[in-house]
């Protein structure tokens, strides 16, 4: 099983400001399925990055991702208000998936 | 436009089943692995199972293996979860999602919440 650790466990920043998250595996992940979510309370996780670096429909492109292999990042370049929430990343390239146990961005 | 809508959440005692079920519109259900993802109250993300295009390859977390069965009909668009021998610890929001692929990004129902207490 593929253990996912992120980093740090809260972030707390202001809007505007440049957010920086890590996500390092285990063990190499392969074809690069990694993927991003945000999720805010009370509502299903919302798909931000797949493939490590390709964004979904539909999100800013304020959100990025990078990495390969067993380290990897999702920087948000100028936090906007909607943007404080949790988030978690997630192989999917060798069963079982794993997520992480999640980032949550907090309002300084 | 992709949705997934799942239904059959509910209460249920210590060591009865339940069976989730989820139809999927907007995307061509046959052609992508489908799993099954569920969030504890106040936890994290833990992905359950898993099921290939066609239904021959399955896979779960160990904690319900032996217990749950991923299943799906592909000509009614359909995906399933039956949970046998249900346990407190199982008790949460079960997500139906369609997986990413290496061009595509994936979705998320709404989900159906599972609770399990006597």
């Amino acid at each position: 099983e593929i253990v996912l650790t992120q980093s740090p466990g809260t972030l707390s920043l202001s809007p505007g400001e440049r957010a920086t998250l890590s996500c390092r595996a285990s063990q190499s992940v392969r074809r690069s399925y990694l993927a991003w979510y945000q999720q805010k309370p009370g509502q299903s996780p919302r798909l931000l990055i797949y493939g490590v670096s390709s964004r979904a429909t539909g999100i800013p492109d304020r959100f990025s991702g990078s990495g390969s292999g067993t380290d990897f990042t999702l920087t948000i370049s100028r936090l906007e208000p909607e943007d404080f929430a949790v988030y978690y990343c997630q192989q999917y390239s060798a069963a079982p998936d794993t997520f992480g146990q999640g980032t949550k961005v907090e309002i300084k | 436009e992709v949705q997934l809508v799942e239904s059959g959440g509910g209460l249920v005692q210590p060591g009865g089943s339940l069976r989730l079920s989820c139809v999927g519109s907007g995307f061509t259900f046959s052609k992508y692995w489908m799993d099954w993802v569920r969030q504890a109250p106040g936890k994290g993300l833990e992905w359950v199972a898993n099921i290939k295009e066609d239904g021959s390859e399955k896979n779960y977390v160990d904690s319900v293996k032996g217990r749950f069965t991923i299943s799906r009909d592909n000509a009614k668009n359909s995906l399933y979860l039956q949970m046998n021998s249900l346990r407190a610890e199982d008790t949460a929001v079960y997500y139906c999602v369609r997986e990413s692929t290496s061009s595509e990004g994936g979705s998320w129902g709404q989900g159906t919440r599972v609770t399990v207490s006597s």
